[in-house]
C-alpha cells in the first residue's frame, strides 16, 4: 500500500528554525517527484516545489525561493520541507505529495503537517 | 505562471440534483503530446485533498460515474450528476502543464 506519513504537528516562535518530514512506503521512491503543497488557514492550495529523490534535484515556486528548503534522504525514503526563520504568515498545513500512478500532478498525498508560528 | 481561475465560489446543492463548476486557465493546457493537462480534486472537510479526474474527463479509479469533466484549451468544467451529502467539500481545479502547478482557488459545495 503506498503512504506518505508526514511528521507531528508543530508550535514555534517566530525566528526559529524548523524541518518536518515526509515518508514514502509501498513504492520504488526515487522513481517518482515529491511536491510540497502550503494551505493556510481557510485558504486554497499552494505548490511550493518539487524534488526528484532519485538525484535531489529541486524545483520552487517562484513565490516559495529561498524562503524554504526541500531535501530527500533515500536511503531512508524520507523527504524534508525546512525553515532557517519562521514567521507568523507560515502557519499553515503543509501537504507532501507524489505522482506514484504517474499523472503530472501528485496522485497521493501525504496527511499534512500543521505548522503554527505564534510569539 | 498559469492562473486557474474558479467559478462560481461556492454551490449550495439539493440532494439528487446536478451541479457543476467552472474552470478557467491563463493559457491553453494543451501539451504539445496531443494531451490536455486539466485535474481535478476534492477537498472533504478536514482531509488532504483526493484525486477526481485526470487529462480533462478521465476518472481515477474508485471515483463514481456521477463525476465527469468536460472542456478543452483554456475552458474546463467539473459535472456532479447527481450530488450527495458524500460530495460535500471543496472541488479544486490544477494543470500540469508546466512548473510550477498552479491550483484555481476552488468552488465549495454544500448541501442544502
Amino acid at each position: 500500500e503506498v503512504q506518505l506519513v508526514q511528521s507531528g504537528a508543530e508550535v514555534k516562535k517566530p525566528g526559529e528554525s524548523l524541518k518536518i518530514s515526509c515518508k514514502g512506503s509501498g513504492y520504488i521512491f526515487t522513481s517518482y517527484w515529491i511536491a510540497w503543497v502550503r494551505q493556510m488557514p481557510g485558504k486554497g492550495l499552494e505548490w511550493m516545489g518539487i524534488i526528484y529523490p532519485g538525484d535531489s534535484t529541486t524545483t520552487y515556486s517562484p513565490s516559495f525561493e529561498g524562503l524554504v528548503t526541500i531535501s530527500a534522504d533515500k536511503s531512508i525514503t524520507t523527504a524534508y520541507l525546512q525553515w532557517g526563520s519562521l514567521k507568523t504568515s507560515d502557519t499553515a498545513i503543509y501537504y507532501c505529495a507524489s505522482n506514484v500512478l504517474g499523472a503530472r500532478v501528485p496522485d497521493y498525498w501525504g496527511q499534512g503537517t500543521l505548522v503554527t508560528v505564534s510569539s | 505562471d498559469i492562473v486557474m481561475t474558479q467559478t462560481p465560489l461556492s454551490l449550495s446543492v439539493t440532494p439528487g440534483q446536478p451541479a457543476s463548476m467552472s474552470c478557467k486557465s491563463s493559457q491553453s493546457l494543451l501539451h504539445s503530446d496531443g494531451r490536455t493537462y486539466l485535474y481535478w480534486y476534492v477537498q472533504k472537510p478536514g482531509q488532504s485533498p483526493q484525486i477526481l479526474i485526470f487529462e480533462i474527463f478521465n476518472r481515477f479509479s474508485g471515483v463514481p460515474d456521477r463525476f465527469s469533466g468536460s472542456g478543452s484549451g483554456t475552458d474546463f468544467t467539473l459535472h456532479i450528476s447527481r450530488v450527495e451529502p458524500d460530495d460535500v467539500g471543496v472541488y479544486y481545479c490544477v494543470q500540469g502543464l508546466q512548473l510550477p502547478r498552479t491550483f484555481g482557488g476552488g468552488t465549495k459545495v454544500e448541501i442544502k
